[in-house]
């Protein structure tokens, strides 16, 4: 069983709906990251949490350490947001979950 | 802004050549990573380092060495390239210390024929 699972796997998306992605862990972590991957390669940080509740434009993420659950919000979702969106956690390492592709139509 | 550039975005090698991609960033990070990439598998850690002339091991580390001889570039290096090792390679950097953002590379997708 890989230590970061991420769900779905794929998700497809009219334009403006609301976006859930989840990432559970099963080891003991000092931060969980969510990144964002184009097409083309480049992957980009979108958040660091180690607790509660972050907000930026329309992504929220969320972790509960309790439960070892973190979720990643897309509010009036857009093509523009269609990527891959990666969850990561950092031991003394950072281990990668595999990914949710995410397509949004218009 | 962090800049990490990897010395090519695409290239094609032959079984047992040795290649050399390169990485190089200009925030004066101290800790620099090497991942690959591969469908269904999620990114892997090739190799780190936390300092000049430091390497570490990371999970997968056969087949590939490194190189860090100044802060800013990290080199990794496939001694005789095998077609197992066709994949998306991509370096990072971050801060000494742990809890850091990483901050990634545009990714060099290698093709072993």
């Amino acid at each position: 069983k890989n230590e970061v699972e991420q769900s779905p796997q794929n998700l497809t998306a009219q334009e403006g709906e609301f976006i859930t992605i989840n990432c559970s862990y099963s080891v003991g972590i000092s931060a969980l990251h969510w990144l964002q991957q184009h097409p083309g390669g480049g992957i980009v940080s979108l958040f660091m949490l180690s607790s509660g509740k972050k907000k930026h434009g329309r992504l929220i993420a969320t972790i509960n350490i309790q439960e070892k659950h973190s979720s990643l919000h897309i509010t009036a979702s857009h093509p523009r947001d269609s990527a891959v969106y990666i969850c990561a956690v950092d031991t003394d390492k950072l281990i990668f979950g595999t990914g949710t592709r995410l397509q949004v139509f218009p | 802004d962090v800049k990490v550039t990897q010395s090519s975005r695409y290239l094609v090698k032959r079984t047992g050549e040795k290649v050399f991609l390169e990485c190089v960033q200009d925030m004066d990070h101290e800790n620099m990573f090497w991942y690959r990439q591969d469908p269904g598998l999620g990114l892997r850690l090739i190799y780190f380092s936390y300092d000049v002339k430091m390497k570490e091991k990371g999970d997968i580390p056969e087949g590939y060495s490194v190189s860090r001889e100044k802060k800013e570039r990290f080199s990794l290096i496939l001694e005789s390239a095998s077609t197992n090792q066709t994949s998306m390679y991509l370096c990072a950097s971050s801060l000494a210390g742990g809890d850091n953002e990483q901050f990634f590379g545009p990714g060099t997708r290698l093709t072993v024929l």
